[in-house]
């Protein structure tokens, strides 16, 4: 089978460090991509991890270690809009190519 | 540029009846992909498609039934809704079926009776 865990909701404070966890269990890994959710919009594209390490983009990073099944997005100088649900997302291939398989979400919410 | 939009925005159907979800983009993508999102389950993929002429099941496929005439449309029928097939239905697409950035149209609330 194929799981993904995070935690169902975080909450911290405005410019601080906030790190979302990832882990998964899934055969044919190939990566692992972070989604943002504002108030049930349309999920956007955040970062995406292939290989061991991190990725930083701006204020956001992700990081992969495919031997331990784990990520983790860190948000850094989080501001109000932050706020939204969080998703990793595994990319699965098979025989018919590679598919996004999502977790239940991380609500983060950041208070002044 | 429009990307990805869904019709209709929202709508409650009565058990038994059909509808159709529809999905466009502007974009040329290859790859197209219908998810369901239920509180506490996250995105659940339906069908998806990887090219115009092809479709493939998803995690949750039954019930619903797809179609890829051109590479822009990627209509989601639901021939006989149930309760259970209420939910919000988000609409993606990536250039390749193996791409990690996939486009989400703004979804369709619909609630089945």
């Amino acid at each position: 089978g194929q799981s993904l865990e995070q935690p169902s909701e975080v909450t911290a404070v405005e410019g601080a460090i906030v790190q979302i966890n990832c882990t998964y269990q899934t055969s044919g890994f190939y990566g692992l991509s972070w989604y943002q959710q504002h108030d049930g919009g349309a999920p956007t594209f955040l970062s995406y991890n292939a290989l061991d390490g991190l990725e930083e983009t701006g204020r956001f990073s992700s990081f992969l270690s495919r031997s331990d099944s784990y990520g983790y997005l860190l948000l850094q100088e989080l501001q109000m809009k932050d706020s939204a649900s969080y998703f990793c997302a595994v990319t699965r291939l098979n025989g018919q190519g590679g598919k996004l398989i999502f977790g239940q979400g991380t609500e983060l919410s950041v208070k002044p | 540029t429009a990307g990805i939009t869904q019709a209709p925005t929202s709508q409650i159907l009565a058990a038994g009846r059909s509808m159709t979800l529809r999905c466009t983009q502007d974009m040329r993508h290859n790859a197209m992909y219908w998810y369901r999102q239920d509180l506490g389950l996250g995105l659940r993929l339906i069908h998806y498609s990887n090219t115009a002429g092809t479709t493939g099941k998803g995690e949750v496929p039954d019930g619903y039934s797809v179609s890829r005439a051109n590479t822009d449309d990627f209509p989601l029928t639901l021939a006989s809704a149930v309760p259970s097939q209420t939910s919000v239905y988000f609409c993606a697409s990536s250039p390749g079926l193996a791409d990690n950035e996939q486009f989400f149209g703004p979804g369709t609330r619909l609630t089945v009776l």
